[in-house]
């Protein structure tokens, strides 16, 4: 089974702190993503990334950046975290020429 | 930007009953995804109907495509308090790069 793991699935920071969301995956894919959920505005694309080094900006990039140095494993990186960056934040990766994301079991970040 | 719309936003049902999801979307598609999420979890595929296709079906789902309309919907017949989730539609942004998902609807099954 493809797993794709998220490194917390709770995590509380204060605003102003650099916070390092990690996910992996355990099988070759070549596509990895980030998106944000927040009730109501469903799930927005942040970043992707479709090979190691590359990376793609999404829908809401502002206040973020990624790292993938290793194909397996595809970093979020809040430069200066904000309370408006309180979500659910999921990973999810994908085989190149596939249409199926598997997603990790997101991480619930808080600001305070 | 949200590419699909998943109507209604919520959904409150009775075990045995069916459930019926519809979703619109903006631009042309080559397929269109279903998943599911139960809460406070990832998200899992359930489904995917390709653009020539009008119908599909998968156990006890059964999703419709129509591209004239730029809609689909997902049924789940005889539901179960199992199926308590929250249901999203999603396709490409592009070809073959990231999915965009629609802002689901939230299905609650009582027993």
């Amino acid at each position: 089974d493809v797993k794709v793991t998220q490194s917390s699935r709770y995590l509380v920071k204060r605003t102003g702190e650099k916070v390092f969301l990690e996910c992996v995956q355990d099988m070759d894919h070549e596509n990895m993503f980030w998106y944000r959920q927040d009730p109501g505005l469903g799930l927005r694309l942040i970043y992707f990334s479709y090979d190691v080094k590359m990376k793609e900006k999404g829908d809401i990039p502002e206040g973020y950046s990624v790292s993938r140095e290793k194909k397996e494993r595809f970093s979020l990186i809040l430069e200066s975290a904000s309370t408006n960056q309180t979500s659910m934040y999921l990973c999810a990766s994908r085989p190149q020429g596939t249409t199926e994301a598997f997603f990790g079991q997101g991480t619930r970040l808080t600001v305070v | 930007s949200q590419q699909g719309e998943e109507d209604p936003q919520a959904l409150s049902i009775q075990e045995g009953e069916n459930a019926t999801m519809n979703c619109s979307y903006k631009t042309s598609i080559n397929n269109l995804q279903w998943y599911r999420q139960n809460s406070g979890r990832g998200l899992v595929h359930l489904i995917l109907i390709r653009s020539n296709e009008r119908e599909k079906h998968s156990g006890r789902l059964r999703v419709t495509l129509d591209t004239s309309k730029k809609s689909s919907s997902l049924l789940i017949t005889a539901s179960r308090a199992a199926d308590t989730a929250s249901y999203f539609c999603a396709t490409f942004k592009q070809a073959g790069t990231a999915l965009i998902f629609g802002k689901g609807t939230t299905l609650s099954v009582s027993s």
